[in-house]
């Protein structure tokens, strides 16, 4: 069973486009997360939601909007796309406070503007 | 803020050998955690190791070890007895321990080739 989903692996779309990008854990974490990883393979923090509540929103346009279900769900939908969107999505999980807390991470989704 | 600062961005290593990626990090905290991740070309992001500050000993995984300097700010990666399947980009990351949610700071990578 995979721990981390994301669909999809791959999204390849035109400018000016809205696109969603969905995760799911089955791990029964609380915390889960969004990290961008660049074409230079930089990776940095995007969102995380703790309990379906916001808690990390780093300087991200407003054109990226996450959404949180439930705990065990955590969506990315981003409007009007531009080609410097084009990198790899991760979503991770975590639970809070745990006393050996780790990042479970998704396969990723490479996400293409063109 | 913190920082992370992987000066290698590329090393090679021959099957069997031993290997050091370095790891240095900036921040004010006394109380963090510090990890390495393995990025295979499957891209998938796979938890190495981890070391909590607090602990003066060196935190072991198999054939993965590290070398923590607290005072230096140093977090090194040694991988003895190098296999193929230990091809990947390696990434170190930091996140301080206040309680809140796990921030990942990551480093820029360095891509590890290991060779026959």
């Amino acid at each position: 069973d995979t721990a981390v989903s994301q669909t999809p692996k791959y999204l390849v779309t035109q400018m000016g486009n809205d696109k969603s990008i969905k995760c799911e854990q089955n791990l029964g974490h609380d915390t889960m997360y969004w990290y961008k990883q660049d074409s230079k393979k930089f990776l940095k923090i995007m969102f995380s939601y703790n309990n379906k509540e916001l808690i990390i929103n780093e300087t991200v346009p407003n054109r990226f909007s996450p959404k949180s279900p439930d705990k065990a769900h955590l969506n990315l939908h981003i409007n009007s796309l531009e080609l410097g969107d084009s990198a790899v999505y991760f979503c991770a999980s975590s639970q809070f406070y745990a006393t050996n807390e780790k990042l479970f991470f998704g396969s990723g989704t490479q996400l293409s503007v063109l | 803020a913190q920082t992370v600062t992987q000066s290698q961005p590329e090393m090679s290593v021959q099957e069997a050998e031993t290997v050091t990626l370095s790891c240095t990090y900036d921040t004010s905290e006394s109380n963090y955690y510090l990890f390495w991740y393995k990025q295979p070309p499957s891209r998938q992001m796979i938890l190495v190791i981890r070391q909590e500050a607090y602990k003066q000993q060196n935190a072991t995984e198999n054939r993965f070890s590290v070398n923590f300097q607290k005072a230096a700010k140093s977090f090194s990666l040694k991988i003895s007895d190098s296999q193929l399947g230990d091809t990947a980009m390696y990434f170190c990351a930091f996140r301080i321990n206040t309680g809140t949610a796990s921030k990942l700071t990551f480093g820029t990578g360095t891509r590890l080739q290991v060779t026959l």
